[in-house]
């Protein structure tokens, strides 16, 4: 168990949609990552976050969008979901921002397209 | 742009063999190295890392990786492979640039353990 926590672990929903995923990063952990997991790019990193504040952008559509509140969790929306959106995705976390600490992950939830 | 590079997209071997995963990477700086598995339906669970100093690392599980400058490479091993070994492999390579903390990593290699 790495201590950080995700919900829903599955998500089922229709083109169009908007869904928003959840993560609790481990106790005391202030940096929070989202990554996309799928067949045809594998492991993407989104984006992140510290201490509320963004920290890192990466490939993260604009139809996507996250936040981390006072409380250090962390949400990630998508909206206008397409089929192509259906893949894995991971919430990491780690102690501080930057220099190369060690990332804990989730078991992720696997969003479902139809 | 840094890159990870894992060749071997599937690896078979006998329970009790010695085992080694191939990782290359590309990046500007010292590397921050990573090695995390991924059992099916699970997250992923880091193995080790590499930041600076003693080039051979040791990680949870029996395996270690060694760091390898001149080649660009931080390949993992482990001199007796369990059956419960058998699971997906990534390396990674932390980009620091910008104050982020950002993993990229490689197409991840598939064990399989034959009993």
């Amino acid at each position: 168990d790495s201590g950080v926590t995700q919900t829903p672990k599955h998500l089922i929903t229709a083109t169009g949609q908007r869904v928003t995923l959840r993560c609790s990063p481990r106790s005391g952990d202030l940096s929070v990552y989202w990554y996309q997991q799928s067949l045809d790019q594998g492991l993407q990193f989104l984006i992140q976050y510290y201490n509320g504040e963004e920290r890192a952008k990466g490939n993260i559509l604009e139809r996507f969008s996250a936040q981390q509140f006072p409380d250090l969790h962390s949400e990630l929306n998508l909206s206008s979901l397409e089929l192509g959106d259906s893949a894995l995705y991971f919430c990491a976390s780690s102690s501080a921002a930057g220099a190369g600490q060690p990332q804990h992950f989730g078991d992720g939830t696997r969003l479902s397209i139809l | 742009a840094q890159s990870v590079t894992q060749p071997d997209i599937h690896i078979t071997v006998s329970e009790g063999a010695s085992l080694e995963l191939r990782c290359n990477y590309s990046y500007g700086a010292t590397p921050y190295l990573f090695w995390y598995v991924q059992s099916p339906g699970q997250g992923l669970q880091l193995l080790l890392k590499y930041f600076s100093g003693d080039t051979l690392v040791q990680g949870i599980k029996g395996f270690e990786a060694e760091f390898k400058r001149s080649q660009s490479s931080f390949n993992l091993r482990k001199p007796s492979v369990h059956w419960s070994d058998a699971a997906e492999y990534f390396c990674a390579v932390g980009d620091i640039t910008g104050g982020g903390n950002k993993l990229t990593f490689g197409t991840g290699t598939q064990l399989k353990v034959e009993l």
